[in-house]
């Protein structure tokens, strides 16, 4: 695709509710981030992908928090039984090859309110 | 302490004017150094990254890492409205994936 596709944009959930976040990289992208943005703050990373492995997850903030990328391709994000302290925005990237000096190229994001 | 620390401004200037934005860091196993901006709404895209210590220029903007010191720059020569964005830099270890941002200086121009 042109860009990094991320649905939904806006995500309310009550406390305690799953929600899954979706990432649509840019085309044949290998490398695919997921980073958590609170307001004011970077990014900060969650856990990456090269095609399907998920060599490091080590940003993940608990196991309530998981991610896939099964086919290579897009992602998903899921957080269990979500806490207030949740709420942020979920920001997913793509670089075409892996390698640390690759570019990222971040989606929109999807802006998560737990209440 | 974070490992990237980064003034959050806001920083007002004047069109025209030379901006100075600056991060410092701990980690020094840090290798790569970029600069981001993100426009109010949107996700950060790159605007530059050097690899250590030096000078890096492009058109307008001039990335300066100090490894000794620890600290990097961006330099915008004759600064225009459309440079209003936030500012993130970034870092990261030679071997590793893991961007480490700043946490964004927000910079206005006026005209």
């Amino acid at each position: 695709g042109a860009g990094v596709s991320q649905s939904p944009r806006y995500k309310v959930t009550k406390r305690g509710q799953d929600v899954t976040l979706r990432c649509d990289p840019i085309s044949s992208h290998a490398t695919l981030y997921w980073y958590q943005q609170a307001l004011g703050q970077g990014p900060e990373f969650l856990t990456y992908f090269n095609y399907e492995a998920q060599p490091d997850k080590s940003g993940l903030p608990s196991d309530r928090f998981s991610a896939e990328r099964p086919e290579g391709s897009i992602s998903t994000l899921t957080i269990q039984r979500t806490e207030q302290r949740d709420s942020a925005m979920y920001r997913c990237a793509s670089s075409s090859k892996f390698g640390a000096t690759e570019t990222q190229y971040f989606g929109p994001g999807t802006r998560l309110l737990v209440l | 302490q974070k490992e990237v620390e980064q003034d959050p401004g806001p920083l007002s200037v004047p069109e025209g004017a030379i901006v100075s934005l600056n991060c410092t860091y701990s980690n020094s196993a840090f290798q790569y150094f970029m600069w981001y901006r993100q426009y109010s709404r949107k996700g950060p895209e790159l605007l530059m990254y050097t690899y250590s210590s030096g000078n890096k220029e492009d058109g307008r903007f001039t990335a300066q890492v100090d490894k000794s010191s620890k600290y990097i720059s961006l330099f915008i020569r004759d600064s225009q409205p459309s440079d209003s964005a936030t500012y993130l830099c970034a870092m990261i270890e030679w071997g590793f994936q893991k961007l480490v941002f700043g946490t964004g200086t927000r910079l206005l121009v006026s005209p």
